[in-house]
């Protein structure tokens, strides 16, 4: 099993640029979890999925958007980059208990 | 507002001491408390967790210790090593309310092992 992977690894953006970053699992979980970490806060939940054609904001999901269209992907879509959504984003997945996290993306926006 | 706030926020300790990292929530409906171990340039890995049904778990030289009425817990590493070196995170959450098992993370320890 490859678990969670994320791509691209690390994007620079210009200001008003759209991307979508890749999230995929192979663990056949129902829940799965888009996360930013900015230094020194911790990571805060963008969005979240219960299942393939169910999702819900998080905590900061504001200039984000998700979809959730098979249970193995679940990427998360940038619309007009702003430099506050420099961060790094992991994305998650999980059964019923623990989550499993990807090995992030690094995005900058200049 | 963090749900989880975490202490201290870097902790150096030597080779064969004991490492403590403290949480405290607020939100008694979290009942699901694990702790997370992040290496620079990889996604966080659960370590160990516990709900609040007991006042202790312990997995090899990792112990949470669980204060339910104070609404905290702690990591303690035992016997640390240098290859211990790492942030960690605590979380809480609530999926028995939600469904999915959405966490709050508390800010993060980055502790260095000294040789």
């Amino acid at each position: 099993n490859a678990g969670v992977t994320q791509t691209p690894k690390f994007r620079i953006l210009k200001i008003g640029q759209s991307m979508t970053l890749q999230c995929a699992q192979d663990m056949n979980h129902n829940y799965m979890y888009w996360y930013r970490q900015d230094p020194g806060m911790g990571l805060k939940l963008i969005y979240y999925s219960v299942g393939a054609g169910i999702t819900d904001k998080g905590e900061v999901p504001n200039g984000y958007n998700v979809s959730r269209s098979t249970t193995e992907d679940f990427p998360l879509r940038l619309e007009l980059a702003a430099p506050s959504q420099t961060s790094v984003y992991f994305c998650a997945s999980s059964h019923s208990g623990p989550q499993f996290f990807g090995p992030g993306t690094r995005l900058t926006v200049l | 507002q963090q749900q989880v706030k975490q202490s201290p926020q870097s902790l150096i300790v030597q080779k064969g001491g004991i490492s403590i990292i403290n949480c405290a929530y607020e939100n008694t409906a979290f009942d699901y408390f694990p702790w997370y171990q992040q290496f620079p340039g990889k996604g966080p890995a659960l370590l160990i967790a516990i709900r609040p049904d007991v006042s202790e778990k312990k997995e090899g030289r990792f112990t949470i210790s669980f204060n339910k009425s104070a609404k905290q817990f702690s990591l303690h590493i035992m016997d640390s090593q240098p290859g211990d070196s790492a942030t960690y995170f605590c979380a809480a959450s609530n999926p028995r309310q939600t469904g999915a098992n959405n966490l709050f993370f508390g800010t993060g320890t980055r502790l260095t092992v000294i040789p």
